[in-house]
């Protein structure tokens, strides 16, 4: 079945450092991947996607592309901020055809957290 | 993208007792989802909710534990049966589509079993 593996954490930054989470997949088919933040005491929000290979996700600074033959989508972001301190999840989803995603497959979650 | 009201945002349950969760959306949806965050893990999900049909269920999630109904296209519910400590969860729905967001996510039912 499909599995989503991140970066162990929880990663401890300082402020404007530089930030990489991995993330890697396995699936049957050609899955849409997603990167989700739950800040403290949130709900999930997207934070980006992309649905094909070579496909660049960016949001609020946050980075990742859909490698295919390395079957990763890596978040970076150049300088980090406090207020990114939260928890990110990786994520994919098999396309259910027509109008619809199909199910959400997350991985572990990393949290991050940004000292000033 | 859907805009999802979820409720209860949070409860505290006596063990042995029942917890129904509501999930109403603002446009019609063929696939619901209903997923368990346990404390400081990721979410896993329980099953699939089409309406019309019975649930998909997860493996190591049955029917018996979680009922799910989805009588309507908009509107779906979640119930955790004979609660214990164990089920101590929060308790998200969501629904996809293809706009620009994918999926939406509801705000969560914060659940505390004593």
């Amino acid at each position: 079945g499909d599995s989503v593996t991140q970066m162990e954490g929880p990663v401890t930054l300082s402020e404007e450092a530089f930030l990489t989470i991995n993330c890697t997949y396995t699936a049957t088919g050609y899955p849409s991947l997603f990167w989700y933040v739950q800040y403290p005491g949130e709900g999930l929000q997207l934070l980006l996607k992309a649905t094909k290979a070579d496909d660049k996700g960016s949001n609020k600074g946050f980075e990742a592309t859909y490698r295919k033959e390395t079957t990763s989508f890596h978040l970076e972001k150049g300088s980090v901020q406090v207020s990114d301190s939260a928890v990110y999840f990786c994520a994919l989803s098999e396309d259910a055809g027509g109008t619809s995603y199909g199910k959400l497959t997350f991985g572990q979650g990393t949290i991050l957290t940004v000292h000033p | 993208s859907a805009v999802i009201s979820q409720k209860p945002s949070r409860d505290i349950c006596q063990r042995g007792t029942s917890l129904t969760i509501q999930c109403q959306v603002d446009s019609q949806v063929t696939m619901m989802f209903w997923y368990r965050q346990q404390p400081g893990q990721s979410l896993t999900l329980i099953a699939t909710a089409n309406q019309g049909s019975e649930a998909t269920y997860e493996s190591g999630f049955v029917i018996d534990k979680f009922p799910i109904s989805r009588p309507n296209l908009t509107f779906s519910t979640l119930t955790v049966s004979n609660m214990s400590p164990e089920d101590s969860s929060i308790y998200l729905c969501s629904v996809s589509g293809r706009g620009r967001h994918g999926y939406t996510f509801g705000s969560g039912t914060r659940l505390t079993v004593v």
